[in-house]
Order: C-alpha cells, then structure tokens, then sequence
C-alpha cells in the first residue's frame, strides 16, 4: 500500500539559510500535519491543511511558512535556519470525509535537518 | 510534554515477557492513538482507542482508556526483540482541528 512521501530524507544547511520539506499524502488522504520532533523528545504539532486550506497551526516560528497545493501535496518552507531547527520533520496524512475514520494519522519517514 | 507524561520513561525486559507503559493526559479528548518509533526513524500506528471505549486489542497488543482518570495502558504480550522502540501515546483532543498531541514516550529495550 502507498505509504506518506517526504522528501529529501535528510538534509544539511547552514544557520540563515533556507530549506523545504516536502511530503506527498496518501492517495484520496486530504488533510495534511507536520510535525516537528527534537533530538529524544517528542513529536510537536507544527501545522495542518484541509482541502488546500490551513486548519489549525501550533508552535510554528514565523520563519516557517507551508501550504498545501492542488494535488494535496505539501510544502514545509524554512527560513533564517537556526541551530535550533535541527529535528525530524514529519508529515502525517489522513482519509477524506466519508471513506472510514479520518482520526487515524499515518506518518511519513521523516526529513532529518541538520543546521551547521 | 505538552499534554502529559508516559511512565516508565524507560523499560527493559526478556524477550517472552510482558511490557506494559502508561500514559496520562489532561485535557478532554476524541480518541487516544498509540505510536510505535524505532530509533530516529517514521512513526507507526499501532492502534487507536475512542473516547467511548476502554477496552481494545490487536494481535498481541492491548490497550486500556479510562477517561476518569485521564490515563491509558499499552500491554505487549509475549515480547520479542523486535519490539524494541520507543512508543508513544498521542491524543486527539475536543477540539475542531484533528491535531495529535503526543506523550513523552517510553523507551522499551527487550533483551533476547
């Protein structure tokens, strides 16, 4: 079965530059989550879109912006990198309306951003 | 955490015995999930617990919810080598957006 996609799985950048994380949803999957995980902590909701639209948003820094495009694909934009950054960045996908219980999130393998 | 604490915060156990990690919470909630994340790799879903349940198996795990309490259990039964992540709870809380918010995590090691 088709699992959630980011892409790149691992990434190096240095403090003020820029990365974008991207995460392809399970097919017919509509909502979208990102998640922020530090090293041995646990995961923090960052953002989420439904149908294209931002939902809901949590401790997301203001150098952080995402969307959510046509085809449910989505775009985690990181700018003025800090060290602080460095964490495993995963997207969660879950069912549409009206095909069984969209409560389930299924997680993508995650982005691992380093910050030099 | 930002919603509650998984006890213990670590385990260590013999592959063929029981494991069992607890977690609270604060808030209200739709439902309780439990993921499974072997080191710095994805999240799994092991399996989720509606509010209106207490009660949930599949194949050797076991779930409890008692909403009195605000807490829940995940029982591993007949433990394996494999079994060794770290496994978090998460709740999906009353609110309009269907967020998670995950526990603190237990890291369980089981010894061959």
């Amino acid at each position: 079965a088709a699992g959630v996609i980011q892409s790149p799985r691992h990434l190096i950048k240095e403090k003020r530059e820029t990365a974008t994380l991207k995460c392809y949803p399970i097919p017919r999957h509509d909502t979208v989550y990102w998640y922020q995980q530090g090293p041995g902590q646990d995961p923090q909701f960052l953002i989420s879109f439904y149908e294209k639209m931002q939902s809901d948003k949590g401790s997301i820094p203001d150098r952080f912006s995402a969307q959510q495009f046509s085809d449910y694909h989505s775009e985690l934009n990181m700018s003025s990198l800090e060290l602080g950054d460095s964490a495993l960045y995963f997207c969660a996908s879950s069912l549409a309306p009206g095909q069984g219980k969209r409560e389930t999130q299924y997680f993508g393998p995650g982005t691992r951003l380093l910050v030099l | 955490s930002q919603q509650g604490e998984e006890d213990p915060q670590a385990l260590s156990i013999q592959e063929g015995e029981n494991a069992t990690m607890n977690c609270s919470y604060k808030t209200s909630i739709n439902n309780l999930q439990w993921y499974r994340q072997n080191s710095g790799r994805g999240l799994v879903h092991l399996i989720l617990i509606r509010s209106n349940e207490r009660e949930k198996h599949s194949g050797r795990l076991r779930v409890t919810l008692d909403t009195s309490k605000k807490s829940s259990s995940l029982l591993i039964t007949a433990s394996r080598a494999a079994d060794t992540a770290s496994y978090f709870c998460a709740t999906d809380v009353r609110d309009s957006s269907y967020k998670l918010i995950f526990g603190s995590g237990t890291r369980l090691l089981v010894r061959p």
